[in-house]
């Protein structure tokens, strides 16, 4: 089992819709999670970090944390064209960050 | 504020050669990260560094691959006698702090071809 999974991709979503990308993570002591948007060609730019169970919204993002499921997720609402890239779910376990192999998403004009 | 600065954006080099990769962390930032990046694959952890404490080498994948910082600013990442397999994006990362807990903020990478 890898220690952070993402949904497999790719994923395509039309303009305007909600896209939601998955990730689960082996480390039962993890306590930090991260969302990093990653353009082709690019460097990952981090969006959203949550550490406490529960929703966390940011603009048009919401970052959803169940830590007895070891799940995290991300919504993206009212996707954009724009919003088309891969999505990295990173996880800490101890004093490093796994990453997990992300997720492409395709938003549809 | 400036960002993560690496340096240089790209670079080609012959089988067998050195390189040196530099990375410029973001003012403050005690932590520092170096990943690689395989084209079409995830992040790959090989070192980090925080402040003036011992560095974790442990994904370092030989030791073909070295690395320094000096204090808590400049890194250089140093790959002797490249192969072929060492051709990927080199990423470095910083944080204020040490540790999984925070934030790790990307610069924009080196491209490595080993032809």
């Amino acid at each position: 089992q890898k220690e952070v999974e993402q949904n497999s991709g790719p994923l395509s979503v039309p303009e305007g819709a909600i896209a939601s990308l998955n990730c689960t993570y082996s480390d039962r002591v993890s306590q930090s999670f991260f969302w990093y948007r990653q353009y082709s060609g690019k460097s990952p730019e981090l969006i959203m970090s949550i550490y406490s169970n529960g929703d966390k919204e940011d603009g048009r993002f919401t970052a959803q944390l169940n830590k007895a499921s070891q799940y995290v997720s991300l919504l993206i609402r009212d996707s954009q064209p724009s919003d088309s890239a891969t999505y990295l779910c990173a996880v800490n376990s101890g004093s490093r960050l796994t990453f997990g192999e992300g997720t492409q998403l395709t938003v549809n004009p | 504020g400036a960002g993560v600065s690496q340096s240089p954006s790209n670079k080609v080099t012959e089988k067998g050669k050195d390189v040196e990769l530099r990375c410029d962390p973001i003012s403050g930032h005690t932590a520092l990260y170096w990943y690689r990046q395989r084209l079409g694959q995830g992040l790959e952890f090989l070192i980090y560094f925080q402040g003036n404490s011992a560095p974790d080498k442990s994904g370092l994948p030989s030791d073909r691959f070295s690395a320094e910082r000096t204090g808590e600013s400049v890194s250089t990442l140093t790959i002797q006698r490249t192969q072929q397999e060492d051709s990927a994006v080199y990423l470095c990362a910083s944080s204020i702090q040490w540790g999984g807990l925070y934030e790790q903020y990307f610069g924009p990478g080196t491209r490595l071809t080993v032809t």
